[in-house]
């Protein structure tokens, strides 16, 4: 299927603790995100890679480094896990010039203890 | 304040009534306007896109307007159905930055049957 993924849907973890968070797309795009959906269920951009590269870092607490090993995957490494981190993280994906259309991954929802 | 503002914040309707979905927003200039349909324990799914050029689009049951003088959106949900049940998204992509899209907090319908 083509889409974009995450893993794990799910994430159950102590306050303190290091975790991560996978993305791939197989739809070819440049440019990958990862969003953070709060119980507002705003969503608000953290990070977004081109091509590899860096272009969008919001206001982000440095204990969330993204890390992009190639176009097709985007993900978040979080250290020192708190409790306002609870939310549901989305991965999402595009390409230039259509729009800028974004696909979004299924989310993973991220429980902190 | 949110520059991309919906109302209502939720609604109920009856199966195969209609219902309208307004979105207020202040980014400008803007590139276009999306409606997404997210539904629960899902990632947000792209309705409609259309730019500032645009008034209508449509996407089956789904009509999107525009007004780019007033800053105002609508979506119109025909027919409702039971899968109609969802979070509907407002998102704005301003102009100068097409990666770094503008969210509105949703209007939650749900269809009753």
């Amino acid at each position: 299927d083509t889409a974009v993924s995450q893993t794990p849907k799910y994430l159950v973890t102590q306050m303190g603790n290091d975790k991560s968070i996978k993305c791939e797309q197989n739809l070819g795009h440049d440019t990958m995100y990862w969003y953070k959906q709060d119980s507002k269920k705003f969503l608000k951009i953290m990070f977004s890679y081109n091509n590899k590269e860096l272009i969008i870092n919001e206001t982000v607490p440095n204990r969330f480094s993204p890390k992009s090993p190639d176009k097709a995957h985007l993900n978040l490494h979080i250290n020192s896990l708190e409790l306002g981190d609870s939310a549901v993280y989305f991965c999402a994906s595009s390409q230039a010039g259509i729009h800028n259309e974004q696909f979004f991954g299924p989310g993973t929802r991220l429980t902190v203890l | 304040k949110n520059q991309v503002e919906q109302s209502p914040q939720s609604l109920i309707i009856l199966e195969g009534k209609n219902c309208t979905l307004q979105c207020n927003y202040t980014v400008s200039p803007f590139s276009n306007l999306r409606w997404y349909k997210q539904d629960t324990g899902r990632g947000p799914v792209s309705l409609t896109i259309m730019t500032f050029s645009e008034n209508t689009k449509s996407n089956g049951r789904y009509t999107a307007t525009l007004d780019a003088d007033t800053k105002q959106s609508s979506l119109h949900i025909t027919a409702s159905q039971l899968s109609d049940s969802a979070s509907y998204i407002c998102v704005v992509s301003p102009y100068s930055n097409d990666y770094k899209l503008s969210f509105g907090a949703g209007t939650t319908v749900t269809v009753r049957a």
